[in-house]
């Protein structure tokens, strides 16, 4: 792996499923997110980590969950998918959440697109 | 009213012609981030500025903290420069979250 991959590249899902996208980078960075980006309202943090075993809301975390057992994987999960959670999903990562500098440049994954039926 | 704001959201340009495209935001920021997202879908950091003027190739960034305004250029322009292009701040605000808050982006296409 190099950089930051997402899995699946596109799914189709029925409402009231639970669904989990994978996203793992390969850089050791302490801090990832989870976006989510909609036409006309650009990118919205879902979720983000600042390090392995610590969690924080973003601006639109209802009806998801993220785990952070280790550093390299940040899954999120849709626990029961409605229709409003269609849309293109974003993982990114950067060296450190808290440190200034180029250290917060984020490297985004290639997305997961997600349609709920 | 949105905290990031671009202009314009569309924009067509002949090759070879100077681009200039636009960011005001609202909030005090700690830094600002231009992002390029290609027709594929793949998002790109292309600067992260927190004062003056960044270059990289045909691409500047400049960035007026006073006037919360920041302006990215592309230098003759080429038909491989059509993407989408996004800002985003860092606001002062957001904390330890350090969050980053977006534009909506504007779509340019460099016919040849």
């Amino acid at each position: 792996i190099a950089g930051i991959t997402q899995a699946p590249t596109s799914q189709i899902l029925a409402a009231g499923r639970r669904m989990t996208l994978r996203c793992t980078q390969d850089m050791r960075h302490n801090a990832m997110y989870w976006y989510r980006q909609d036409l006309g309202l650009g990118l919205r943090l879902i979720h983000y980590s600042n390090t392995a075993g610590t969690t924080g809301k973003g601006e639109v975390p209802d009806g998801y969950s993220v785990s952070r057992a280790n550093t390299d994987d940040f899954p999120l999960t849709l626990a029961s998918a409605v229709p409003s959670q269609t849309s293109v999903y974003f993982c990114a990562s950067s060296y450190s959440l808290t440190s200034g500098g180029n250290r917060n440049e984020q490297f985004f994954g290639p997305g997961t697109r997600l349609t709920v039926l | 009213k949105n905290e990031v704001e671009q202009s314009p959201q569309n924009l067509t340009a002949q090759e070879g012609e100077f681009i200039t495209i636009n960011c005001s935001y609202s909030v005090g920021i700690s830094a600002l981030h231009w992002l390029q997202q290609h027709p594929g879908g793949g998002i790109v950091s292309l600067f992260m500025l927190s004062s003056g003027k960044k270059k990289h190739g045909r691409l500047i960034a400049t960035i007026n903290i006073q006037e919360k305004h920041s302006s990215l250029h592309i230098t003759a322009s080429h038909p491989r420069d059509s993407a989408v292009y996004i800002c985003a701040v860092r606001p002062i605000s957001s904390g330890s979250a350090r969050q980053l808050t977006f534009g909506s982006g504007t779509q340019l296409t460099v016919l040849p």
